[in-house]
Order: structure tokens, then C-alpha cells, then sequence
């Protein structure tokens, strides 16, 4: 079975750095995809980058960025030049296992920017 | 697009009520999921429906917990008797599977239920 692990419950960052949200899993299948989702205080769950594992490239979305690191079994999640409104909780994902489509989900990370 | 749907957004009951939530995927999405949130347990999938039948329903926790997808764009969750431990927020989610790259998981706003 999969496993996600996301080891920091929370983070603080200053308005305008960068921070690094951490996430390692475990997979035996030789094909797969990294998920981050955002959920605000509202409640919804936003999805904002996605990495394959054959993906040659480290994904990027505008201000979000995955480094990868296959050999680690790490897709941490980058994010720069934070914004208060970036405060809210972050969750890896990935599909539950070989050719599934549901995902399984880390325990999140509660990012705090302090302006 | 309206983005998925869920309803009601609050649901208060007591114990021993029977709750159903409801979800009204993207149209054209062929694939439906029920996720519950806790503090304790995090986000867990319940039920995962393609193309309204339910493929993988291995995270229902008992026999009170009862899904149904009759047609494309619409499902429902159902909680007979609901229990204080059920307490907490039920996401839909729908996505088109392509069967190459991301299937992206579109979430609904979520139900959030209080079982008193």
C-alpha cells in the first residue's frame, strides 16, 4: 500500500520568502504521480501542482514548485515569495496504488505566514 | 463550469438520525469519490464510483454507511443511525479519468456534520 508522511505539522514563513513543505512516500509501483492540494480556512481543497514520476522535469506552477527526488522518495512542495493568503494547510497525495485513481493523503502541513 | 457541488454545506443532528448528503459532480466527469475529514484520522476515501457503479468501497467503516450514484451527476451518502463519532466533513470529489498523467480530483466545498 502506499504510504504518504508529511513530518511538519506546522510552519511559519515571513511575508515574501520562500519555504519548503516536506513529503516522502513509499511506493513499489515503478509508475506514479504526486499530488499537493491546498485547503484554506474555508475548508475547500485546491488542487495546485502535480508531478509524475517520469516526469523528466520538476513541475511548476506559477509561484509553487515540486522538487522531486525520485532516489528520496521525496516531492517536496516550494513555494516563493510567500503571501498571507498561502496561510492554510497543505496535503500530498497519491493514487492509492497501481493503475487507481483514488488518492491517499498525507496528514498535511499547517503553513502560517507572518506578515 | 459550477465546479462540484455538495449539499447541505451544515447538517446538525442527533444520534440515531439518519443523514444523507448530497453531490453533484462536474458534468462530463466519470468518476465520483467520497472522502471524510477528521482531525484525528485526516482525509480518508470512503467509496469511489466510475461511471456510477462503485469500484473500490473498502473505506465504508460499517453497514450504517450506505452510497448510491443512480445516474452521471448525482450521488449520495447515507448515515443510518448517524453516531457522535461520525462527526466530521464529507468531501465529493469528481475527476475524468484518461488514463495517462494526472487525473486531477476536483473537491467539492464539503458537508460538514455534527451528530450530537
Amino acid at each position: 500500500a502506499q504510504k504518504i508522511t508529511q513530518t511538519q505539522p506546522g510552519m511559519f514563513v515571513q511575508e515574501k520568502e520562500a519555504v519548503t513543505l516536506d513529503c516522502t512516500y513509499d511506493t513499489s509501483d515503478p509508475s506514479y504521480g504526486l499530488f499537493w492540494y491546498k485547503q484554506p480556512s474555508s475548508g475547500e481543497m485546491i488542487f495546485l501542482i502535480y508531478q509524475g514520476s517520469y516526469d523528466q522535469q520538476n513541475a511548476t506552477e506559477g509561484r509553487y514548485s515540486l522538487n522531486f527526488q525520485k532516489a528520496r522518495k521525496s516531492a517536496n512542495l516550494v513555494i516563493s515569495a510567500s503571501q498571507l493568503g498561502d496561510s492554510a494547510m497543505y496535503f500530498c497525495a497519491m493514487p492509492s496504488g497501481a493503475g487507481s485513481y483514488q488518492l491517499t493523503f498525507g496528514k498535511g502541513t499547517k503553513l502560517s505566514v507572518i506578515p | 463550469d459550477a465546479g462540484v457541488i455538495q449539499s447541505p454545506r451544515h447538517e446538525v443532528t442527533e444520534m440515531g438520525q439518519e443523514v444523507t448528503l448530497r453531490c453533484k459532480p462536474i458534468s462530463g466527469h466519470d468518476s465520483l469519490f467520497w472522502y471524510r475529514q477528521t482531525m484525528m484520522r485526516g482525509l480518508e476515501l470512503l467509496i469511489y464510483f466510475n461511471n456510477n457503479v462503485p469500484i473500490d468501497d473498502s473505506g465504508m467503516p460499517e453497514d450504517r454507511f450506505s452510497a448510491k450514484m443512480p445516474n452521471a451527476s448525482f450521488s449520495t451518502l447515507k448515515i443510518q443511525p448517524s453516531e457522535p463519532r461520525d462527526s466530521a466533513v464529507y468531501f465529493c470529489a469528481s475527476t475524468m479519468i484518461t488514463g495517462a498523467g494526472a487525473n486531477v480530483l476536483t473537491f467539492g466545498a464539503g458537508s460538514r456534520l455534527t451528530v450530537l
